[in-house]
């Protein structure tokens, strides 16, 4: 059973560039959560997207969008990049109506992401 | 807002010594309460959770009990082994459900032999 994946692992852009980051969500999942995690900090929620829409969105501007396809998984664009989007980004997935399992959210290893 | 406060790392313990990791929270509402894992080269893993008062969540030998008088859910572990070095992050999330989660700043916990 395939958990979280995310592409790419590393990358390095330059200030202003666009970058698209990718989601598959555990099999089985239909939700799917963007968090950004800058070095030595814990996590902070980007969106969630369901049912191919945004559901719910954190303070971040709109320069951070995203996409959800009919087979669940998602993408993550940021425009206009700048020294500060460096970070790692994690991927989560989830059960929307996750009976006991409520709550859970299952991580990629996340997509690095370096702005110079 | 809600927010979480950990206890400040690094943590470094030798085997089998005690470990408690202090979290406290802000939150409107009664929020289910969480502690992830992140060991090293992995993505974060639910370690336990508790969704409402005096509920203790338990795994793998570590505990800990929603405290809503005092707006805390301390990590604690009885004998920690080396196996256990990982970065600990206590979160929040308002509804219950797998929307929002609120991180703490993780806490880096270093086990020795």
């Amino acid at each position: 059973d395939a958990g979280v994946t995310q592409s790419p692992t590393h990358l390095i852009k330059t200030r202003g560039q666009q970058v698209t980051l990718r989601c598959s969500p555990k099999s089985g999942h239909d939700t799917v959560s963007w968090y950004q995690q800058a070095l030595g900090q814990g996590p902070q929620f980007i969106f969630q997207y369901y049912e191919e829409e945004e559901r719910q969105r954190g303070n971040f501007p709109d320069r951070f969008s995203g996409h959800q396809f009919p087979n669940y998984s998602s993408e993550l664009n940021v425009n206009a990049l700048l020294l500060g989007d460096s970070a790692l980004y994690l991927c989560a997935s989830s059960l929307a109506n996750g009976g006991s399992t409520t709550g859970e959210l299952f991580f990629g290893e996340g997509s690095r992401l370096t702005v110079l | 807002g809600n927010s979480v406060t950990q206890m400040e790392g690094p943590v470094t313990l030798s085997e089998e010594a005690f470990l408690t990791i202090n979290c406290t929270y802000t939150a409107t509402g009664y929020p289910s309460l969480f502690w992830y894992v992140q060991y090293p080269g992995e993505g974060l893993q639910l370690l336990l959770k508790a969704t409402k008062a005096d509920d203790k969540g338990s795994n793998k030998g570590f505990e800990a009990t929603y405290r809503k008088e005092t707006t805390s859910f301390h990590l604690e572990k009885g004998s920690v082994q080396v196996s256990d070095s990982a970065v600990y992050f206590c979160a929040l999330s308002e509804s219950g459900s797998a929307r929002q989660l609120t991180f703490g700043s993780g806490t880096q916990l270093t086990v020795l032999p």
